[in-house]
């Protein structure tokens, strides 16, 4: 079975603080994404990447970075956490060329104090 | 960049009922795939069904079967015989052939005994 990993479940940080959401998946997937879902609004994508060192901006980057130095990895980074990014992180993996399956890990919870 | 809109925020069905879920898109583009997904309270996102859009044939997965009319960028889940287990939120997902997935707002379905 495809394992999506995201390392913390619930994470309470302090505004300001540099946040680190660490993603690992095992099935070998050239495609990683980072979402961020909240009431209302869906799935809203952050960043997605379709190899290593490859990144792409998607609808709501502002405030976030990422970086995927091995293909199994994919790093969601909040350079100054603000309460406004108080959420639920989403991150997940697929194929290239996408055969259509998106796997998810079991998301994080963050709350920004 | 592409959207998808879920109009129905809440929806309810008796348990062994029919229940239809709406979702709508917006695309240039000819080739991309489109899903729904199922959140339960556990909040693992899982992969209801898949629809190429190349394939006129309507995707069907046991009790779950989809109505996708690409001249009209619509694309609705019936779930028949609804047991109190498809309680969940459901998302509507469409993915482009460069791999960038966008996701509704979602509909959250009670079913009830």
């Amino acid at each position: 079975d495809v394992k999506v990993t995201q390392s913390s479940r619930y994470l309470v940080k302090r505004t300001g603080e540099k946040v680190f959401l660490e993603c690992v998946q095992d099935m070998d997937h050239e495609n990683m994404f980072w979402y961020r879902q909240d009431p209302g609004l869906g799935l809203r994508l952050i960043y997605f990447s379709y190899d290593v060192k490859m990144k792409e901006k998607g609808d709501i980057p502002e405030g976030y970075s990422v970086s995927r130095e091995k293909k199994e990895r994919f790093s969601l980074i909040l350079e100054s956490a603000s309460t406004n990014q108080t959420s639920m992180y989403l991150c997940a993996s697929s194929l290239w060329p996408a055969e259509g399956t998106i796997y998810f890990g079991e998301g994080s919870w963050l709350t920004v104090v | 960049a592409q959207t998808v809109t879920q109009s129905q925020p809440e929806m309810s069905v008796q348990e062994a009922e029919t229940v239809t879920l709406s979702c709508t898109y917006d695309t240039s583009e000819s080739n991309y795939y489109l899903f729904w997904y199922k959140q339960p309270p556990s909040r693992q996102m899982i992969l209801v069904i898949r629809q190429e859009a190349y394939k006129q044939q309507n995707a069907t997965e046991n009790r779950f079967s989809v109505n996708f009319q690409k001249a009209a960028k619509s694309f609705s889940l019936k779930i028949s015989d609804s047991q109190l287990g498809d309680t969940a939120m459901y998302f509507c997902a469409f993915m482009n052939n460069n791999n960038d997935m966008r996701f509704g707002a979602g509909t959250r379905l009670t079913v009830k005994p």
